[in-house]
C-alpha cells in the first residue's frame, strides 16, 4: 500500500497570501487529521475530517480551514498568511479515527512565509 | 486540556535498554496512551499504544502505571536507528476530541 502523500513538499509564500496544502491518505482510510509543527510550539493538532465532515478542531484561528473530498483526500487552506504560520504541516490518516488506531503520517509540507 | 510531560532529552549506549518516561496525571479513564517517534525530516512514526495493560510489539514495550498517570516506553536494545524524538500522546476531549502532543524526548544513542 502507498503511504500518506503530502504535496507540495516545500512552499514559499509572502505575508497576506493564501495557501492550499494537499493530503492523500492511505487507501481505505477515512479519517484525515492535520498538525502544525514549529520549533517553539511543537506539534499542535489543527483539525480532523471523517467522511467529508470536520469532526474535531484544535485551537487555531479561522484563517486555518480544511475540507475532505469523497475519496478521502483532504486539503487545508491558510488565508492571509502571517510570518508565524511558517511551519511543517503534517497530515495523518487512519481507518476511522478512533482512539485505538494507529495514525500514519505523511512527510509534511514545509511552509515558509516571507 | 490533558497534558503530557516528558524529559527534553535522554542518552543511551547502543545495545542497552532505554526507558522513556511520560507523565499524564490528568488522563481520563478512556484515553489511550500512544507513542510515536520522529526522525529528522520525516513525519512521526507509530511505535506502540495501550489503555491499561502493558503492551509489547516488535519495536518496543509500553509499561502503564496502575493509576494510569504515567507510562514508560521501553526500547529493549537501542540501536543508532532509534535516535529520534519520542512523543507520548493522549486524545483529550474538551468540546471536541483533539490529540495532545507532549514536547517529546530527544533520544541520543551513543555508539
Amino acid at each position: 500500500k502507498a503511504g500518506v502523500t503530502q504535496t507540495p513538499r516545500y512552499l514559499i509564500k509572502t505575508r497576506g497570501q493564501q495557501v492550499t496544502l494537499s493530503c492523500s491518505p492511505i487507501s481505505g482510510h477515512r479519517s484525515v487529521s492535520w498538525y502544525q509543527q514549529t520549533p517553539g510550539q511543537g506539534l499542535q493538532f489543527l483539525f480532523e475530517y471523517f467522511s467529508e465532515t470536520q469532526r474535531n478542531k484544535g485551537n487555531f484561528p479561522g484563517r486555518f480551514s480544511g475540507r475532505q473530498f469523497s475519496n478521502s483526500r483532504s486539503e487545508m487552506n491558510v488565508s492571509t498568511l502571517e510570518l508565524g504560520d511558517s511551519a511543517l504541516y503534517l497530515c495523518a490518516s487512519s481507518t476511522a479515527g478512533t482512539d485505538n488506531e494507529k495514525l500514519f503520517f505523511g512527510s509534511g509540507t514545509q511552509l515558509s512565509v516571507l | 486540556d490533558a497534558k503530557t510531560t516528558q524529559p527534553n532529552s535522554m542518552e543511551s549506549n547502543e545495545e542497552e535498554p532505554v526507558h522513556l518516561p511520560c507523565n499524564h496525571s490528568t488522563i481520563s479513564g478512556t484515553d489511550y496512551i500512544h507513542w510515536y517517534r520522529q526522525l529528522p525530516s520525516q513525519g512521526p512514526e507509530y511505535v506502540i499504544h495501550g489503555l491499561t495493560s502493558n503492551v509489547n510489539n516488535r519495536m518496543a514495550s509500553l509499561a502503564i502505571a496502575e493509576d494510569r498517570k504515567s507510562s514508560t516506553l521501553i526500547l529493549h536494545r537501542a540501536t543508532l536507528r532509534d535516535a529520534a524524538v519520542y512523543y507520548c500522546i493522549l486524545r483529550d476531549y474538551a468540546g471536541t476530541y483533539k490529540y495532545i502532543f507532549g514536547t517529546g524526548t530527544r533520544l541520543k544513542v551513543l555508539a
